[in-house]
């Protein structure tokens, strides 16, 4: 499967603290995105990086991406209870193909 | 205001029924998306479509079909052939293939 893969699945952390989430991936990108979900609702776009880029930043998020690694990771800085989500990468390919979303890893975030 | 939009929230099916949910965007996308998500997991591509009269299988299209007659529409029937159909439903779209998707807040399809 060309599905990403996000680790942790779960994350419980102090407001204050910092959130790092992990994806992974198994063949060659156009770009990885990050997307949030609150619970029962759809999906918001976060960030999009670019195969060529290795760092990203967008208010309090961060994504690097490692293209020999096939990894990318999601900081959250200074999170706050309103960060609690789930959150999803998402693969974009060279060709016509669809984004291939991940499963997901849940953050708590708690006061 | 833009966006994109489904309904209705909550559906209700009986054993053996077809259902229609609706997905409409006003954003003026080339292509749309439909997910299906089931508790605590990722999103399964159903079916998308990267332009009207055109739409192509994702990964589970088994037991469900769909329609592009215009741009800002892309309906989703459930059909009776879908076993296990009570999930959380997703529309999105998109400029482009590989693009940022917007997505609409979901339908959730119970089976009675």
């Amino acid at each position: 499967s060309q599905q990403g893969e996000e680790d942790p699945q779960a994350l419980s952390i102090q407001e204050g603290e910092n959130a790092t989430m992990n994806c992974s991936y198994k063949t060659s990108i156009n770009n990885l995105q990050w997307y949030r979900q609150n619970s029962g609702r759809g999906l918001v776009h976060l960030i999009l990086i670019r195969s060529n880029e290795r760092e990203k930043h967008s208010g309090r998020l961060r994504v690097t991406l490692d293209t020999s690694k096939k990894s990318s990771s999601l900081l959250i800085t200074a999170s706050r209870a309103a960060d609690t989500a789930s959150y999803f990468c998402a693969t974009g390919f060279s060709g016509n193909t669809p984004l291939v979303f991940g499963k997901g890893t849940r953050l708590s975030v708690i006061a | 205001d833009g966006g994109i939009t489904q309904s209705p929230k909550y559906l209700f099916r009986k054993e053996g029924q077809n259902v229609t949910l609706s997905c409409e965007q006003n954003l003026n996308h080339d292509a749309m998306y439909w997910y299906r998500q089931d508790p605590g997991q990722g999103l399964r591509l159903i079916y998308y479509s990267q332009i009207v009269n055109d739409f192509q299988k994702g990964d589970i299209a088994e037991g469900y079909s769909v329609s592009r007659e215009k741009k800002e529409s892309f309906p989703l029937t459930v059909t009776s052939a879908q076993k296990n159909p009570t999930a959380f439903y997703l529309c999105a779209s998109s400029i482009g293939n590989r693009g940022e998707q917007f997505f609409g807040p979901g339908t959730r399809l119970t089976v009675l």
